[in-house]
């Protein structure tokens, strides 16, 4: 069984900038989840997406965002982007998720660097 | 909400055994995960502890005491691929928080 993807793996942007990032799931599962990963904050919870609905949500602006296609597949946005943005962005899907314990399985990360 | 504190570095020495702490405060507990990522890789999963005790997996074993806030990661014969980030992470609501994460160096 193929693990979690995500696309891409390092991505360049400057300041003010938007990106998407992309992640696909193990197959059947269907609760996504995101993360972003800083030395200084280690890994914080970003949102959750079940069901192509978001179900939690973290403490982040609103410049991050995100969606669940019916394919179980998840993308996140980030807009306008700032130097503190730049990070390693994890995504870790579940069967369903909601519920303890549920293994999260993580993906490889999206690298972003903001210049 | 929730609180959690782990080292920020241990080293230790190869064929040795060490033992990382991971202290939490919640106001409701659904269990304790343990992750262990890689310098430049995907955390993995480790354990899963809802119930006090040890729970015990080969070369790792986890431990759990819920009246105190309180779990370690004990690792035996350590191996030089042992050197990595362990993070301990709390359930709240339908997400993980998770610590700073231990930065553990294994030694010749």
């Amino acid at each position: 069984k193929a693990g979690v993807t995500q696309t891409p793996r390092y991505l360049i942007k400057t300041r003010g900038q938007q990106v998407t990032l992309s992640c696909s799931p193990i197959s059947g599962h269907r609760s996504v989840s995101w993360y972003q990963q800083t030395p200084g904050q280690g890994l914080q919870f970003l949102f959750e997406y079940f069901s192509e609905t978001q179900r939690n949500k973290g403490n982040f602006p609103g410049r991050f965002s995100g969606r669940q296609f019916s394919n179980s597949r998840s993308e996140m946005n980030v807009s306008t982007l700032e130097l503190g943005d730049s990070a390693l962005y994890l995504c870790a899907s579940s069967l369903v998720g909601g519920t303890w314990p549920n293994e999260q399985f993580f993906g490889p990360g999206t690298r972003l660097t903001v210049l | 909400g929730q609180n959690i504190d782990q080292p920020t570095e241990m080293t230790a020495t190869e064929g040795a055994i060490v033992q990382i702490n991971c202290t939490y405060q919640t106001s409701g507990f659904n269990g304790l995960f343990w992750y262990q990522q890689h310098a430049g890789e995907a955390p993995t999963f480790l354990s899963y502890n809802v119930l006090d005790g040890l729970e015990e997996k080969g070369r790792f074993s986890s431990f759990l005491s819920r009246s105190k806030g309180y779990s370690y990661l004990l690792l035996k014969e350590l191996q030089m691929k042992d050197s990595a980030s362990y993070l301990c992470a709390v359930p709240e609501g339908g997400k993980l928080i998770f610590g700073q994460g231990t930065e553990l160096s294994v030694k010749p």
